[in-house]
This record gives C-alpha cells, structure tokens and sequence, in this order.
C-alpha cells in the first residue's frame, strides 16, 4: 500500500461543531503532516509528528488539535472554527525524519458556515 | 531559510519540452532541491530531488548550476495531463532547516493542444 489515505473528503460544520479529520498510511513512515491550502495558495505547514510526538506546531490556533494514536493515523480534531478555516487540508507521510519526499493524501475540503 | 522565485505561470504546447527555473539564492551547503507537481484539488506529489549537477527521472530531469542558486526543472513532451502547478523547495536532506516543509508560491503550467 503507497498512498495516504484521508476522510471524510468533504465536510460541512457549523462554527459551534465537533469534528475529525483522519489520515491514514500503511507505509511504516515515521513522520506524518498536516497542511492547510486556502484556493489558489501553495500548501501551508501546520503540524508535523515524528515517531508519533509533535515536533512542529506552526502557531496554529487551539482551535485546531493534532492527535497522532499510532504511527500509522492521524487526526486533526476540530472545534469552533472560523468561516475564514474553510480550506483543503491535506495529510501527508514521510520515511522517518526524510522530509523531502513527502506523501500526500487527496485531503478533505472543509466548509465552515 | 532559502527562498525560492518561481515564475507565476507558464504557457506551452503539447509535444513541447517546458523548463521552470527557481531561483534561490541564498541555498546552504546543506539544502537539497525538490519539486512537486499539484492538480487541481490534489495533494500535491513528488517529482524529483537534486542536490547539484544533473538528476534524470522517468518522468522529469533537474539541472543544477555549480553555484547552485537556481534549478531548472525539466519536463521532456509535454501533454495536457501536464497541466498543473509546480512547486520548487529547497531545504535540509532531514528537514533540520524546515526549508522542505515550506512551499513557495508556485508555477502554473498550461498545456495547450
């Protein structure tokens, strides 16, 4: 298996919801991202876990909060969000502290209203 | 960090061969070059990493100068399916910079009949 592999791949929430994003990959990759890409804008870098602890947070907002259970997924728990947090956010794997060559998933297209 | 300056967009036909330059200028000794290739509602995905002279994949060719300070990616008979964004980074082989983790603003290529 070589792909990442996210879901939903669309979601709607209110501003008062609870909701997760879930990415998934089954290549023994030890670091896993997660980006955030607003339309017509390059990927931005939110978090990054290495051997499943957090090893960048970019100053994202609370509202966003990584959970990386196993080395294999990684959630991205979502509450209260801004309608200005509607975006494609994308997951992503990489060997080990390998950075370069990232894997990407398809990402899950978020619609705050 | 290196930062990278791509051209915002390129214009080709198909069957023709497309080569996007990035400069960076301020490139360390320890930063490799990477491009990544992104469709429309897509995570974006790897396409090739050099650190200088020539590196030749099945799909694309890097050329590095000696002094490093600019990269061209090529891409040999073009066709429609090209069409796409190209993005250029440049950072540290593991990441200790951050400079594989940032995306600069990217080139829109368009591929006409």
């Amino acid at each position: 298996d070589t792909e990442v592999t996210q879901t939903p791949k669309h979601l709607v929430m209110g501003m008062t919801n609870k909701k997760s994003l879930k990415c998934e990959q089954h290549m023994g990759h030890r670091a896993m991202y997660w980006y955030k890409q607003k339309a017509k804008k390059p990927p931005e870098l939110m978090f990054v876990y290495s051997y499943e602890k957090l090893s960048i947070n970019e100053s994202v907002p609370s509202r966003f909060s990584p959970e990386c259970p196993n080395s294999s997924l990684l959630n991205l728990h979502l509450h209260a969000l801004q309608p200005e947090d509607s975006a494609l956010y994308l997951c992503a794997s990489s060997p080990g502290e390998v950075w370069n060559e990232q894997f990407f998933g398809p990402g899950t297209r978020l619609t705050v209203l | 960090l290196a930062k990278t300056t791509q051209p915002i967009s390129m214009d080709s036909y198909e069957g023709q061969e497309v080569n996007i330059t990035c400069s960076h200028n301020n490139i360390a000794t320890n930063d490799y070059i990477t491009w990544y290739q992104q469709f429309p509602s897509q995570g974006p995905r790897f396409i090739i990493q050099g650190y200088k002279t020539k590196v030749t994949n099945e799909v694309a060719s890097l050329f590095i100068p000696a002094d490093r300070k600019s990269s061209t990616l090529s891409l040999p008979r073009v066709s429609l399916s090209d069409t796409a964004v190209y993005y250029c980074l440049v950072g540290d082989y593991y990441g200790g910079s951050q400079g594989n983790l940032i995306f600069g603003k990217g080139t829109k290529l368009s591929v006409k009949p």
